[in-house]
């Protein structure tokens, strides 16, 4: 699996956007990215996934560079309760079925 | 709540002992994985089942760790002759296997302490 790099902390005002950004230069062309989050004692939560194409849903943006060497989580309008870890996931190819996590980044949404 | 139980949520025990975990699935999910995690730490891989089969295990899983999921369903997870560094939260994930869409639903983990 391709390596990630994250930053280990980042901080947000309430009620503006996050944006967590993720290296991922040795991703190969058969590998997705995926974005789960861990809220303090809970088991991560599954986000947002994409291949090569922009994506949205209700939770976050996933916005992932033409070479696809980067991307960035964005949660539009942060709140209190998405002050979790957040992991940066490449995931597929020669992988199989698992999901190999990093160490994440803390994201801190301050009020 | 994602669906996904474990039990127990905490279990103490003194070095030597062993324990078993449980994780109850999604019902419709045909996958199940165990994961590890540490203090500051990501989840680690462990194992995962399709069905019944165990599939894949991690070479962390040292052969004092079982895992099982007789007829597809639930899951436990067995440690015989636990030392200090099983200490750890013990995650359940499951899913249905996609080739390009699959997501992983964890439960909220069974945390262990070894004295």
């Amino acid at each position: 699996d391709a390596k990630t790099t994250q930053p280990p902390s980042m901080d947000c005002a309430e009620g503006r956007a996050a944006n967590l950004p993720c290296n991922h230069s040795t991703i190969s062309g058969n590998e997705y990215v995926y974005w789960y989050r861990q809220i303090h004692s809970q088991g991560p939560q599954y986000i947002i996934h994409g291949l090569k194409n922009n994506e949205t849903n209700e939770m976050a943006s996933l916005i992932i560079t033409e070479d696809r060497k980067s991307s960035t989580l964005i949660l539009p309008h942060a709140t209190l309760r998405d002050t979790a870890v957040y992991y940066c996931i490449v995931k597929g190819g020669t992988s199989g079925s698992r999901l190999t996590f990093g160490e994440g980044t803390q994201l801190t949404v301050n009020p | 709540d994602t669906g996904v139980s474990q039990d127990p949520r905490h279990k103490i025990t003194k070095r030597g002992q062993n324990v078993t975990f449980r994780c109850d699935p999604i019902s419709e999910h045909n996958r199940l994985y165990w994961y590890r995690q540490t203090l500051g730490q990501g989840p680690e891989f462990l194992t995962y089942f399709q069905n019944e089969a165990q599939l894949e295990k991690s070479r962390l899983l040292s052969d004092r760790f079982s895992a099982e999921r007789p007829k597809g369903s639930f899951s436990t997870l067995e440690i015989q002759r636990t030392e200090q560094g099983d200490s750890a939260m013990y995650l359940c994930a499951s899913s249905l296997r996609q080739v390009r869409n699959e997501k992983l639903f964890f439960g909220s983990g069974t945390q262990l302490s070894v004295l």
